[in-house]
């Protein structure tokens, strides 16, 4: 079945900086990638997500790159604000299989 | 908007004892599930149902039940309840298969359980 691997676990950057965080999966098929954002006391929403017909897709400061050759995928947030502060899961599919998730990336913006 | 509602918020559990955790929606979803979300860990699909009347196990279905009379209502029952089962617990839901492309998954706020 299909895996997901997500790094760094945990990640602090300056206000203004970039994040970057990075998956991996284990499934050739797997053809979606949802990534979903978590809050403190929040149950996760989904954020952005790309297919597998798609190398990049942008969403003002957000943006997800695909790479199936190597299969992985990564998120970039550029211009971190504090509200970007919060976990960040990256999720892999498969047609109508079952989504998998990767462990969690919380992410801390330092003033 | 309600979307998808979970209670209780919190839950304090002796070993052994039983409980249901209730979720509802009102999107009208076919598809619903339970996760449940260790420290630190990812999420581990519990159980899940494609319609009412019908429910499958996920990753991790042993030591709870569900069942999904309605489209709105799918609670989780935890029977005998065990340390292990610490944890926090999401009911979400959505339209169509989670696999497929633009189809969000709605979670509800989460269910803290300690069992002691």
């Amino acid at each position: 079945g299909e895996n997901v691997e997500q790094h760094p676990s945990t990640l602090s950057v300056q206000e203004g900086d970039s994040a970057v965080i990075k998956c991996t999966y284990s499934d050739s098929a797997s053809n979606y990638f949802p990534w979903y954002k978590q809050e403190l006391g929040k149950g996760p929403q989904l954020i952005i997500d790309i297919r597998s017909n798609v190398g990049e897709k942008k969403d003002q400061r957000i943006a997800v790159t695909l790479n199936k050759t190597a299969k992985h995928f990564s998120l970039h947030i550029t211009e971190t604000q504090p509200e970007d502060s919060a976990v960040y899961f990256c999720a892999a599919s498969g047609g109508a299989s079952k989504i998998i998730f990767g462990s969690g990336t919380r992410l801390s913006i330092r003033p | 908007n309600a979307g998808v509602t979970q209670t209780p918020k919190f839950r304090i559990l002796k070993i052994g004892q039983s409980m249901t955790l209730q979720c509802t929606q009102d999107m009208n979803h076919n598809y619903m599930y339970w996760y449940r979300q260790d420290p630190g860990m990812g999420l581990k699909l519990i159980y899940y149902s494609v319609g009412a009347g019908i429910t499958d196990k996920g990753e991790v279905p042993n030591g709870y039940n569900v069942s999904r009379s309605t489209t709105e209502d799918f609670p989780l029952r935890l029977e005998l309840a065990a340390p292990s089962q610490t944890s926090v617990y999401f009911c979400a839901s959505s339209y169509s298969s989670q696999g497929s492309f633009g189809n969000t998954i709605y979670f509800g706020e989460g269910s803290w359980l300690t069992v002691v």
